[in-house]
């Protein structure tokens, strides 16, 4: 079975450049997570999906980051004009919260520097 | 907000020893799961904890809902354990966040 996979596997921008990261959850996966991790720190949720919907971007900062799942299956992150604190590494995670509930699936993550 | 403290921040052990680490949260939880990652940055999935222990060889975990806590124990240390462990809890509706780690040296 193959797990989740996340393109581009690095990304280098110059503050104000758009970049997007891409997510293939692990296929019935219906969640699915998109974190930050700042260099150090743990992961922070973005936001999550279940199927097609946004159930939770609160923490997604919405002047500049959007994310979508349209068909419920893959997803995309995007940042519209990068700053130099999105430096982090971007992770996908997907859940089968039907049978087992919330246990996460990581992907290898998009390693972003923003200069 | 929801808060999940990890301790220690950083634990150095030698191969063959034992510890244990530990994750507080500050509000109630129906799971917890405690991941290693590591150099390469890859989050790999050790546990996933609804209530009670589980046990896989060295490694053992408990959830304890009532008292806000979970543990994990590692037992007989060696090199390939080393990493940054994380513990994430699920807060209700699907929502899990993360701790900030704890990272382990295992030393010959």
């Amino acid at each position: 079975e193959a797990g989740v996979t996340q393109s581009p596997r690095y990304a280098v921008l110059q503050e104000g450049q758009a970049v997007s990261f891409w997510c293939d959850p692990i296929s019935g996966h219906d969640t699915l997570y998109w974190y930050q991790q700042p260099r150090d720190q743990g992961p922070q949720l973005l936001v999550y999906f279940r199927d097609e919907a946004v159930i939770d971007n609160s923490q997604l900062p919405s002047d500049r980051f959007s994310a979508v799942r349209p068909k419920g299956t893959n997803s995309t992150l995007k940042i519209q004009s990068a700053k130099q604190g999105d430096t982090a590494t971007y992770l996908c995670a997907s859940s089968f919260s039907r049978i087992s509930n919330e246990r996460l699936f990581f992907g290898h993550g998009t390693k972003l520097s923003v200069l | 907000g929801d808060q999940v403290e990890q301790s220690p921040s950083a634990l150095s052990l030698h191969e063959g020893t034992s510890s244990a680490l530990r994750c507080n949260f500050t509000t109630t939880t129906r799971s917890v799961q405690w991941f290693r990652q590591n150099s390469r940055g890859s989050l790999i999935n050790l546990f996933y904890l609804a209530s009670g222990t589980k046990e896989n060889g060295r490694l053992k975990s408990a959830f304890d809902s009532k008292e806000l806590y979970s543990t994990l124990h590692i037992r007989d240390a060696q090199l390939e354990d080393s990493g940054t462990y994380f513990c994430a809890v699920g807060t209700g509706g699907y929502k899990v966040v993360f701790g900030s780690g704890t990272r382990l040296l295992v030393s010959p």
